[in-house]
């Protein structure tokens, strides 16, 4: 089955600099990648997607890459600020877009710190 | 709308005692999932449902039921409680097969103690 490997476990950058999540995922089937941002106490919150036909998607300060080749893809968020200090998780899934009920194999998660 | 609620929001069991957890949606969506979230192992799918009537295993559906009792409810039942059963459980659902979004829309949470 799908197994999804997520790096950093934990990551800490000054208020302003970039932060880079890194996922590596192994069944080359899997075709739509997103990721989720979970504050302390409440559920994941979807913060952008990516499908396999798609290289880069970037919304405002977000942007996500994907390489199919190397089946790994990337989370990047600039000009990070207190607010982004979450855990972050990728996952990936398969299955034809109007699949209902597709499950998504999610990463371990990553620690993100941002301090002013 | 309230989106994906869950009841309770905390819960404390002695081993070997039973319980439901209950998630309700109102956005209409079919599809409707459990998942466990453990420290340092992410989110672990428990079981799904991808629409009203069927219901199917995930990654660890060991010790849990489920019942999709209508299109809005998804319950999850431990029969059985054991201490390794102690995590925060989510329940999430997504819309309609054939729409543009595949987005899975989590509740806050229960978490579950187990003595």
């Amino acid at each position: 089955g799908e197994n999804v490997e997520q790096h950093p476990s934990t990551l800490s950058v000054q208020e302003g600099d970039s932060a880079v999540i890194k996922c590596t995922y192994s069944d080359s089937a899997s075709n739509y990648f997103p990721w989720y941002k979970q504050e302390l106490g409440k559920g994941p919150q979807l913060i952008i997607d990516i499908r396999s036909n798609v290289g880069e998607k970037k919304d405002q300060r977000i942007a996500v890459t994907l390489n199919k080749t190397a089946k790994h893809f990337s989370l990047h968020i600039t000009e990070t600020q207190p607010e982004d200090s979450a855990v972050y998780f990728c996952a990936a899934s398969k299955g034809p877009r109007n699949q209902a009920g597709t499950a998504l194999i999610f990463g371990k998660g990553t620690t993100l710190s941002v301090s002013s | 709308n309230a989106g994906v609620t869950q009841t309770p929001k905390f819960q404390v069991l002695k081993t070997g005692q039973s319980m439901t957890l209950q998630c309700a949606q109102d956005m209409n969506h079919n599809s409707m999932y459990w998942y466990r979230q453990d420290p340092g192992m992410g989110l672990r799918l428990i079981y799904y449902s991808a629409s009203e009537g069927t219901t199917d295993k995930g990654e660890v559906p060991n010790g849990y039921n489920v019942s999709r009792l209508n299109k809005r409810e998804f319950s999850l039942r431990l029969e059985s409680a054991a201490p390794s059963q102690t995590s925060v459980y989510f329940c999430a659902s997504s819309p309609n097969p054939g729409t543009v979004s595949e987005t899975q829309y989590f509740g806050p949470g229960t978490r579950l103690l187990v003595l």
